[in-house]
C-alpha cells in the first residue's frame, strides 16, 4: 500500500513564526502536492512538484513556499504564519501515468 | 471559475437505501474524475474513478456514472451503511500536462441507522 506521511497530526503556532510541514511517500512517486482543506471550499492546490528540486505554483500559492530536495520529501513552508492560514493541510502524491492520488492524514494547523 | 461543481452541500439517506452523490464540470478535456472519501480529521481516501472513455465503472458497493454530453457524473451507493458517513470528493484531472487535480466543495453523506 501506498504510504504518505505527514511529520504532525496537529500543530499550534504563533503569528509570525515559520512553520514546517513535511511529507514523505515511500512509492517512488514522481508527483506530489500539498492541498489546504477548508470548510464549504474543498480542497485547494497550494502548490505541487512533478520531479526533484521542481515546483509550479496552484490556486493559492500566496504566502507559501515549497522545497523538494530528495524524490520521496515535499516540504510546505509558512514563511510567516498568519491566522487566515489555519486550515487542514493535505499532502498527496501520484505516479506518473496513474490518476490515483494518495494523500497523507493531513495536519491541522491552527495559528493564533 | 469553478471547473468541479458539487452543488449539494449534504445529503441523508435510510440505512440500506441508495445514496446519490452528484458532480458537474465544465472542462471536456479531463481524462479521469476520481470519488475521494474523507472522515474527519483524516486524509481523503481514494474510491474510485472513471476514464473519460467510459460511462460506467463499478467497485463492489460503488458505481460512479459519466455523462460526457452532460458533463455529469455521480456515486451510487447501494446498500448504504452507516460507515458510509463521510464528506464525499469528486475530482478531476488531465494526464498529461502538468497533472492538476480540480476538487469539488464536497458533499456530506450521513446514513441513518
Amino acid at each position: 500500500d501506498v504510504k504518505v506521511t505527514q511529520s504532525s497530526r496537529y500543530l499550534v503556532k504563533r503569528t509570525g513564526e515559520k512553520v514546517f510541514l513535511e511529507c514523505v511517500q515511500d512509492m517512488d512517486h514522481e508527483n506530489m502536492f500539498w492541498y489546504r482543506q477548508d470548510p464549504g471550499l474543498g480542497l485547494r492546490l497550494i502548490y505541487f512538484s512533478y520531479d526533484v528540486k521542481m515546483k509550479e505554483k496552484g490556486d493559492i500559492p500566496e504566502g507559501y513556499s515549497v522545497s523538494r530536495e530528495k524524490k520521496e520529501r515535499f516540504s510546505l513552508i509558512l514563511e510567516s504564519a498568519s491566522t487566515n492560514q489555519t486550515s487542514m493541510y493535505l499532502c498527496a502524491s501520484s505516479a506518473l501515468g496513474d490518476e490515483k492520488l494518495f494523500f497523507g492524514s493531513g495536519t491541522q494547523l491552527s495559528v493564533l | 471559475d469553478q471547473q468541479v461543481k458539487q452543488n449539494s452541500p449534504s445529503l441523508s439517506v435510510q440505512e440500506g437505501r441508495i445514496s446519490i452523490l452528484n458532480c458537474d464540470y465544465t472542462n471536456s478535456m479531463f481524462d479521469y474524475f476520481l470519488w475521494y472519501k474523507k472522515y474527519p480529521a483524516e486524509g481523503p481516501t481514494f474510491l474510485i474513478s472513471i476514464s473519460s472513455i467510459k460511462d460506467k465503472n463499478e467497485d463492489g458497493r460503488f458505481t460512479v456514472f459519466l455523462n460526457k454530453s452532460a458533463k455529469h457524473l455521480s456515486l451510487h451507493i447501494v446498500p448504504s451503511q452507516p460507515g458510509d458517513s463521510a464528506v464525499y470528493f469528486c475530482a478531476a484531472m488531465q494526464l498529461s500536462g502538468t497533472y492538476k487535480y480540480i476538487f469539488g466543495t464536497g458533499t456530506r453523506l450521513k446514513v441513518l441507522a
